[in-house]
């Protein structure tokens, strides 16, 4: 069974300190991962797409690793700001036919002033 | 661009009722996918189009669910009696094609009591 799981469920933290979320993931076949920020009350948006050759991918302050062997993902966010407060989604894509997105339930995190 | 539209933004109904969640997808986008998102499960795919034509519907829960998109700017998800468990937020997401970067939408928030 395509499974996406993701920890802490839940973090909080002080502004400007930094952070890692972690992902583990049981999919196949294994087309690409990515994660998304979810703001309260928004839809889910992309941060960082990686496919299985790449194994570090950054956009601002936002850096995701992939370990393809080990099926292991991490999102690290740097110098947080209070606009980091969100929820934080692992998502992998799966090739069966078409490209099926599987979802982990997400980190929520709280940046504190 | 204006993103993918949903309507309505919250929707609150009794038990038994029929609902109707609304969709515009970008424009030039040929990919839709509707999902629905609960704290326990975190979001899961029901449908997916692509050309208007239903691809991949083995995410609907069951008969009371059905989704139309009778042209390339328009989907509907139809949910026929309605049910306490029902209560969710449904997102549509729509892409340019197969594989590529999914916009979502604002998400539409049921509450069936």
């Amino acid at each position: 069974k395509n499974q996406v799981e993701q920890s802490p469920q839940s973090l909080i933290i002080l502004e400007g300190k930094n952070c890692t979320l972690q992902c583990n993931y049981t999919v196949s076949p294994f087309s690409n991962l990515r994660w998304y920020k979810q703001d309260t009350g928004r839809g889910p948006v992309s941060l960082t797409i990686m496919t299985f050759s790449e194994n570090t991918k950054s956009n601002g302050r936002y850096t995701a690793t992939l370990d393809a062997d080990t099926k292991q993902s991490s999102l690290h966010i740097t110098a947080s700001q209070l606009s980091d407060s969100a929820s934080y989604i692992c998502v992998v894509s799966v090739n069966t036919g078409f490209q099926k997105l599987v979802f982990g339930t997400g980190t929520r995190l709280l940046v504190s002033p | 661009d204006a993103g993918v539209i949903q309507s309505p933004r919250h929707e609150v109904t009794e038990m038994g009722q029929e609902v109707t969640l609304r969709c515009k997808p970008i424009s030039g986008h040929n990919s839709l996918f509707w999902y629905r998102q609960t704290m326990m499960r975190g979001l899961e795919l029901l449908i997916y189009f692509n050309n208007n034509v239903p691809i991949d519907d083995s995410g609907m829960p069951e008969d009371r669910f059905s989704a139309k998109m009778p042209n390339a700017s328009f989907s509907t998800l139809k949910i026929q009696p309605s049910e306490p468990r029902d209560s969710a937020v449904y997102f549509c997401a729509s892409s340019f094609a197969q594989g590529y970067e999914q916009y979502f939408g604002p998400g539409t928030r049921l509450t069936v009591t």
